[in-house]
């Protein structure tokens, strides 16, 4: 079956715009994830959702970012006022149910602020 | 804080040989979940192995095995046969009681034909 789709793929914007980011899951997973890859480094978690529970933010490094899961399946994270820093992959995954289920990964979408 | 160490930054092997990859981690728990991910240069993160901290037997897929020494707190990677296809960045993950991935910084595996 289809995998976690991301789009768009790659996303360059200038210093100060808002971008939006967009996650679909496998069909029927009922947690996702947000993670942040910046160069040459491991993974940075930044959200999670877990069916229609209060999504674990803990991860989100500043109040500049957000991430909505409408109907129990898109999702989207959103970046208000884009720095230089924000520069990174960003991964999206999907697990079928509770962790510590395997999670599946998008193919991410490499997000470059100039 | 819970860690997790990957000490190569880059291993190269011939076609056809073993190669071990190394990680440790640390933490006070004693109940947790090891992963080791693959990303070829796709970008895509591709499950490799788990391992249950609560088994004693070291998780095998193919050709790729860990070995779990908990004690010690540490999951090495190793990948017999190893062949072209496996050249990809290797990521070491820890789940801790919070099911929180915590990632190590990766190993760049290149294997030459």
């Amino acid at each position: 079956g289809a995998g976690v789709s991301q789009s768009p793929s790659n996303k360059v914007t200038e210093k100060g715009k808002d971008v939006e980011l967009r996650c679909d899951p496998i069909s029927g997973h009922t947690a996702l994830y947000w993670y942040r890859q910046s160069l040459g480094q491991g993974l940075e978690f930044l959200i999670y959702f877990q069916g229609n529970s209060a999504p674990d933010k803990s991860g989100l490094p500043s109040d500049r970012f957000s991430a909505e899961r409408t109907g129990g399946s898109v999702s989207t994270l959103t970046i208000q006022r884009t720095q230089q820093e924000d520069s990174a992959v960003y991964l999206c995954a999907s697990s079928l149910k509770n962790p510590p289920d395997t999670q599946y990964f998008g193919p991410g979408t490499r997000l470059t602020v100039l | 804080a819970q860690t997790v160490t990957q000490s190569q930054p880059e291993m190269s092997v011939q076609e056809a040989e073993t190669v071990t990859l190394s990680c440790t981690y640390d933490t006070s728990e004693s109940n947790y979940y090891l992963f080791w991910y693959k990303q070829p240069p796709s970008r895509q993160m591709i499950l490799v192995i788990r391992q249950e901290a609560y088994k004693q037997q070291n998780a095998t897929e193919n050709r790729f095995s860990v070995n779990f020494q908990k004690a010690a707190k540490s999951f090495s990677l190793k990948i017999s046969d190893s062949q072209l296809g496996d050249t990809a960045m290797y990521f070491c993950a820890f789940m801790d009681s919070n099911y929180q991935l915590i990632w190590g910084a990766g190993t760049k595996l290149i294997i030459k034909p």
